[in-house]
């Protein structure tokens, strides 16, 4: 079975700090896709990235920046210089693609709050 | 990206009620799912709407419960049936593109509250 842990429940920095939440998962699977979503307090949710098994390289995007290690199944997600429009939940997802390969399995999601 | 509008936004029924939620997709898109988000919980894939054809639900869901509907490429249905404060919850219609698209996006929500 697949697992998505999030161990940081909630995160409080104040702006300009950077921040990194932590994803670890589970899966006896080779093939398989890792993803990040912002989930805002309007509650709509974001997508920010996806990443395959077969891609370790670590990939910035602005003041985003994600860690992929096999090695120690985790897809970390750092913020750089956050802002306070930074806070919102953060969930991270994994899917596979056996048994029909359409279910996505989330993490708790981290709460961030951003403060002045 | 699919741009996905959902319809109401928000509703607050009477127990033993059923709602019945709307998706559409600004593009035609390949699967289409129904995911269901409990107040501070994360997302549970609840089905996966197939066109055409019945739903294919994940264990613990039921299409008594659950009816799906997908009559096209770019639209579904969700209705929440006979239900109980239990059911109170955020539902998202999620939708991937294509085939070869492994990107998932998903749909503003709908914020569903029982009495």
């Amino acid at each position: 079975a697949q697992k998505v842990t999030q161990a940081q429940t909630e995160i409080s920095v104040v702006e300009k700090e950077d921040v990194t939440l932590d994803c670890v998962y589970e899966t006896r699977d080779t093939t398989y896709y890792l993803f990040w979503y912002k989930q805002p307090p309007s509650g709509e949710l974001v997508f920010l990235i996806r990443r395959n098994s077969f891609d370790e390289q670590n990939e910035i995007s602005g003041r985003y920046s994600w860690n992929f290690q096999k090695s120690t199944s985790s897809f970390n997600f750092t913020i750089t210089a956050s802002q306070v429009v930074d806070s919102a939940v953060y969930f991270c997802a994994l899917r596979i693609l056996t048994g029909g390969g359409n279910k996505l399995t989330f993490g708790t999601g981290t709460q961030l709050k951003v403060e002045l | 990206s699919a741009v996905i509008s959902q319809k109401p936004s928000r509703d607050i029924c009477q127990r033993g009620t059923s709602l019945t939620i709307q998706c559409q997709v600004d593009s035609q898109v390949t699967m289409m799912f129904w995911y269901r988000q409990q107040p501070g919980q994360s997302l549970t894939l609840i089905a996966t709407a197939n066109q055409g054809s019945e739903a294919t639900y994940e264990s613990g869901f039921v299409i008594d419960k659950f009816p799906i509907s997908r009559p096209n490429l770019t639209f579904s249905t969700l209705t929440v049936s006979n239900m109980s404060p239990e059911d109170s919850s955020i539902y998202l219609c999620s939708v991937r593109p294509g085939t070869d698209t492994y990107e998932q996006y998903f749909g503003p929500g709908t914020r569903l509250t029982v009495t």
